[in-house]
């Protein structure tokens, strides 16, 4: 079975904090993707990261940065230098397929100015 | 712009009735998924479309929920007999099937919230 844990439900930090959001995942297959999703509040899921499980390659992107970890079953994303405008809800996904993903319950997180 | 996106954004409805939303997916992708996004909860999927064929669906599905995809395009989701359990946000999103780096890559759209008096 496939499921994705987000253990954090709420996150508050200070603008320029830095913060990390939590996904744990489990899975029974070999090759699988994992990703992450913001969600503002005008509430359209706006893709992130993909990540297949053969690239344990750590990413960075700007202020983003993506720690996948197999032996941990994590893929933890960091965010440098908070600003406002990342307040949202990150959601963690995962699929085997590609035919079904499965959701995370996601991490609200507010950064006050 | 040439993304997901989904008619109507807003339905209220007295329970009981019949509901249709409507999908239109990014149009080089082959692949629309359709979910229902609670409060406070991640996206649940509910069924699965390559091309026009409904290849997966959720077992968690009600019979009084039906979805297609005629030519591979555009997709609709009715629910019948609406209940009030039925109130949520319903997501469409759609993917490519190809290699590198965009494979199963879902792309969403704005969502349609639905609301059963």
């Amino acid at each position: 079975a496939q499921k994705v844990t987000q253990a954090q439900t709420e996150i508050s930090v200070v603008e320029k904090e830095d913060v990390t959001l939590d996904c744990v995942y489990e899975t029974r297959d070999t090759t699988y993707y994992l990703f992450w999703y913001k969600q503002p509040p005008s509430g359209e899921l706006v893709f992130l990261i993909r990540r297949n499980s053969f690239d344990e390659q750590n990413e960075i992107s700007g202020r983003y940065s993506w720690n996948f970890q197999k032996s941990t079953s994590s893929f933890n994303f960091t965010i440098t230098a908070s600003q406002v405008v990342d307040s949202a809800v990150y959601f963690c996904a995962l699929t085997n397929t590609g035919n079904q993903f499965y959701f995370g319950t996601g991490t609200s997180l507010t950064v006050i100015p | 712009d040439t993304g997901v996106s989904q008619d109507p954004r807003h339905k209220i409805t007295k329970r009981g009735q019949n509901v249709t939303f409507r999908c239109d997916p990014i149009s080089e992708h082959n692949r629309l998924y359709w979910y229902r996004q609670t409060l406070g909860q991640g996206p649940e999927f509910l069924t699965y479309f390559q091309n026009e064929a409904q290849l997966e669906k959720s077992r968690l599905l009600s019979d009084r929920f039906s979805a297609e995809r005629p030519k591979g395009s555009f997709s609709t989701l009715e629910i019948q007999r609406t209940e009030q359990g039925d109130s949520a946000m319903y997501l469409c999103a759609s993917s490519a099937t190809r290699t590198g780096p965009e494979t199963d890559t879902q792309y969403f759209g704005p969502g349609t919230r639905l609301t059963v008096l």
